[in-house]
């Protein structure tokens, strides 16, 4: 079955340390985004990837890193200069065949930093 | 003023019976909308997308009134299994627009017994 996988799906790091979220598509899409996800707050956009070796920081792009190598995939590191990295973090992909496509998202990854 | 706004709630329910919320945009240019469920914890799913001239998927109906800048969504005879939290998405849906999706904070659904 196509669709979205991000590992892991909780993730526990201590304060200072780089964490790299995984985000793997069969789904043959062109677009790929990340957002986050605070309670009672709607998704953030923090990067975003039209095509493979090219990428564009969204609203909240501070303190996080992505690298688009490979059409399926599109990794996001949660950096040590994240001033609140504790959140519910969500991959998405998009068909470029049409702008007006919906999004389908991944599972999430849960991240806790203390 | 936000770019998408709902209203959070909670509506709550009966089992049974029918709840209608709205979700409003600001930008005029707005092409394409949807409606994702999203459960606690988990991730959104696609509901159903908003045509033009409304849309009904079972018991649920989507519309989109241009004029008013909003589209709005209807559950009918609710269930248990209804209650999620719905959220609205618009696109702006031009060439430089692939990450203008808007997303509203969301509208919380809880059918009672």
């Amino acid at each position: 079955d196509g669709g979205i996988t991000q590992s892991p799906k909780y993730l526990f790091r201590k304060e200072g340390q780089n964490v790299t979220l995984s985000c793997e598509q069969n789904l043959n899409h062109d677009a790929m985004y990340w957002y986050r996800q605070d309670p009672g707050q709607g998704l953030r956009l923090i990067y975003y990837s039209q095509i493979v070796n090219d990428f564009q920081k969204g609203d909240i792009a501070e303190g996080y890193s992505v690298s688009r190598e490979k059409k399926e995939s599109f990794p996001l590191t949660v950096t040590s200069a994240q001033k609140n990295p504790t959140a519910f973090y969500l991959c998405a992909s998009k068909d470029g065949s049409s702008y007006n496509s919906p999004l389908h998202f991944g599972n999430g990854t849960r991240l806790t930093v203390t | 003023r936000k770019e998408v706004e709902q209203d959070p709630g909670p509506f709550n329910v009966p089992e049974g019976a029918t709840v209608a919320f709205n979700c409003t945009y600001s930008n005029s240019a707005s092409q394409s909308f949807f409606w994702y469920r999203q459960d606690c914890r988990k991730e959104p799913k696609l509901l159903m997308s908003v045509y033009s001239s409304g849309n009904e998927d079972g018991r649920f109906t989507a519309q989109l009134n241009r004029a008013s800048q909003y589209i709005s969504l209807l559950i009918r005879d609710s269930k248990l299994s209804d209650s999620a939290t719905y959220l609205c998405v618009v696109n702006l849906g031009t060439t430089d627009s692939w990450g203008k999706l808007q997303f509203g904070a969301g509208t919380q659904v809880v059918v009672t017994p």
